[in-house]
């Protein structure tokens, strides 16, 4: 069955710190992944995507993923957080041919100043 | 509009009661979604429609869940007999295209759900 997984509920970092959030997919055929971030009272919104070629994407925000498929992976990262990262992120992949995309549980990610 | 509007933004039931939930989806939009987001999970599928044409329902959970998008703009979910365990928010999204490849889904800021 097409399941992504999260491996971190929650994450609590410094101001500065570097984030790697985890992301596996499992799916056959053509995957297209992406990173959905919501911030406190607002509503999901794009961070990047994953379709074909390049499998390092950048997104907004200074954000960026590795699609890595020998391990089913598709990881975000970001070399400095800032406390206005603070906001739960959602991995999410579908297959091409079809309509909706499956989410993970998300990530919380906690930034202190 | 500029975004994906959805009403109510809080909803309060009584057990056994019908709600109908409305989404007002980016103008001009194919595709429509419905998802359910219980606390502390990631959003599950519920139902899909492109255009008028619901394509896929496999996500609504029993058959007291129904939705509707009849001119292929605004869309309603609807459900009957409301149970304490379909207290949730419910997200509306839209999109351009007809695929996953479409890209990106635009989020609504969700129905809030409780039912006592």
């Amino acid at each position: 069955a097409q399941s992504v997984s999260q491996h971190n509920h929650h994450v609590i970092l410094s101001e500065a710190a570097s984030l790697e959030l985890g992301c596996n997919y499992s799916y056959g055929g053509t995957v297209n992944l992406f990173w959905y971030v919501q911030y406190p009272g607002q509503h999901l919104q794009l961070l990047l995507k994953y379709f074909s070629g390049d499998p390092l994407v950048k997104g907004i925000k200074g954000f960026e993923a590795e699609f890595i498929k020998s391990k089913f992976s598709f990881n975000l990262r970001k070399p400095s957080v800032q406390w206005s990262d603070t906001a739960e992120y959602f991995c999410a992949g579908g297959v091409g041919s079809q309509g909706n995309l499956i989410f993970g549980k998300g990530t919380k990610l906690s930034v202190k100043p | 509009g500029a975004g994906v509007s959805q009403s109510p933004r809080y909803k309060v039931a009584k057990r056994g009661q019908d709600v109908a939930l409305r989404c007002d989806p980016i103008s001009g939009h194919v595709s429509l979604f419905w998802y359910q987001q219980a606390l502390g999970q990631g959003p599950e599928f519920l139902t899909y429609f492109q255009n008028e044409a619901q394509l896929d329902k496999s996500g609504l959970p029993s058959d007291r869940f129904f939705a509707e998008r009849p001119e292929g703009s605004v869309s309603t979910l609807k459900i009957q007999r409301t149970q304490q365990e379909d207290s949730a928010v419910y997200l509306c999204a839209s999109s351009l295209g007809g695929t996953v490849r479409r890209g990106e889904l635009f989020f609504g800021e969700g129905s809030r759900l409780t039912v006592l």
